[in-house]
C-alpha cells in the first residue's frame, strides 16, 4: 500500500513563482524524501529530512516536516520551465523500505 | 561515481511471451538493489528486493521473479507475460542510508 499522498495532484505556475507540494502519510516514519522524475526517465533524489528535522534546504528547494500532522511540503522557489516533472514523495519506516505516493504533475508555462 | 544500467529501454512483447530484463550497477559494491513496476499515471510499487547476491525478496505475488546471479546484477523475468504486466520498470540501489538511485528503466509494452 501507498504510504505519502501527495497534494494537488497537478499543480501549474508561470516561470517565476514558486510552487509548493504537499504530501501526507499515515504511520510513523524515520525519514522523508522527495523525488523528481521527467517524463520517461527515472527517479532523481532531490532531498532527505530526517524525522528529528523540521525543515531542510538544498538550492531552490525547502522542505519541512511536521511529524505530529505526519505531514510534509515541498517549496521551489522562483521555478524555472527545466522544473517541469512529476515529484514523489517517500517514507521510510521501521522496516527501511521506501514507499512512494502517487506523486505530483508540475507544470511550469514559460 | 556511481552509474546504474538498465536495458532494454523499449520492450514490445506478446502476451504468453517470455521476459529478462537486467540491471547492473557500477562503481559500488554489495549494494541493495530493487525492482519496481509504475503503471501509467501511478506511483512506484515495489516488486522485488535484494541485499545480497542469490538474496530475495518478494513484496507482491505475480507471475515475475528476480535473481541477482552476481553482486551488482539484478535480473527481472517471466515465463509468460499478461497483459497486466505492462509498465514501466525501474531498477534502483542504495547502500543502506535509504537514499535510492534510480536506473533509466524500461517501458515495457505487452500486447
Amino acid at each position: 500500500s501507498q504510504q505519502g499522498e501527495e497534494d494537488p495532484q497537478a499543480l501549474s505556475i508561470q516561470e517565476g513563482e514558486n510552487a509548493t507540494m504537499n504530501c501526507s502519510y499515515k504511520t510513523s516514519i524515520n525519514n522523508l524524501q522527495w523525488y523528481r522524475q521527467n517524463s520517461g526517465r527515472g527517479l532523481v533524489h532531490l532531498i532527505l529530512i530526517r524525522s528529528n528535522e523540521r525543515e531542510k534546504h538544498s538550492g531552490r528547494l525547502r522542505v519541512t516536516l511536521d511529524t505530529s500532522k505526519k505531514s510534509s511540503s515541498l517549496l521551489i522557489t522562483a521555478s524555472r520551465a527545466a522544473d517541469t516533472a512529476s515529484y514523489f514523495c517517500a517514507t521510510t519506516g521501521a522496516n527501511s523500505k521506501l514507499t512512494f505516493g502517487k506523486g505530483i504533475t508540475l507544470s511550469v508555462r514559460p | 561515481s556511481q552509474t546504474i544500467h538498465q536495458w532494454p529501454a523499449t520492450l514490445v512483447q506478446p502476451v504468453g511471451s517470455p521476459l529478462s530484463l537486467e540491471c547492473t550497477v557500477e562503481g559500488t559494491s554489495n549494494p541493495n538493489l530493487y525492482w519496481y513496476r509504475q503503471a501509467a499515471g501511478r506511483g512506484l510499487q515495489l516488486l522485488f528486493y535484494s541485499v545480497g547476491i542469490g538474496q530475495i525478496s518478494s513484496e507482491v505475488p505475480q507471475n515475475l521473479s528476480a535473481s541477482r546471479p552476481q553482486d551488482r546484477q539484478f535480473i527481472l523475468s517471466s515465463k509468460k507475460l499478461l497483459l497486466s504486466d505492462s509498465g514501466f520498470y525501474l531498477c534502483a540501489w542504495e547502500l543502506g542510508a535509504d537514499t535510492q538511485y534510480f536506473g533509466p528503466g524500461t517501458r515495457l509494452t505487452v500486447l
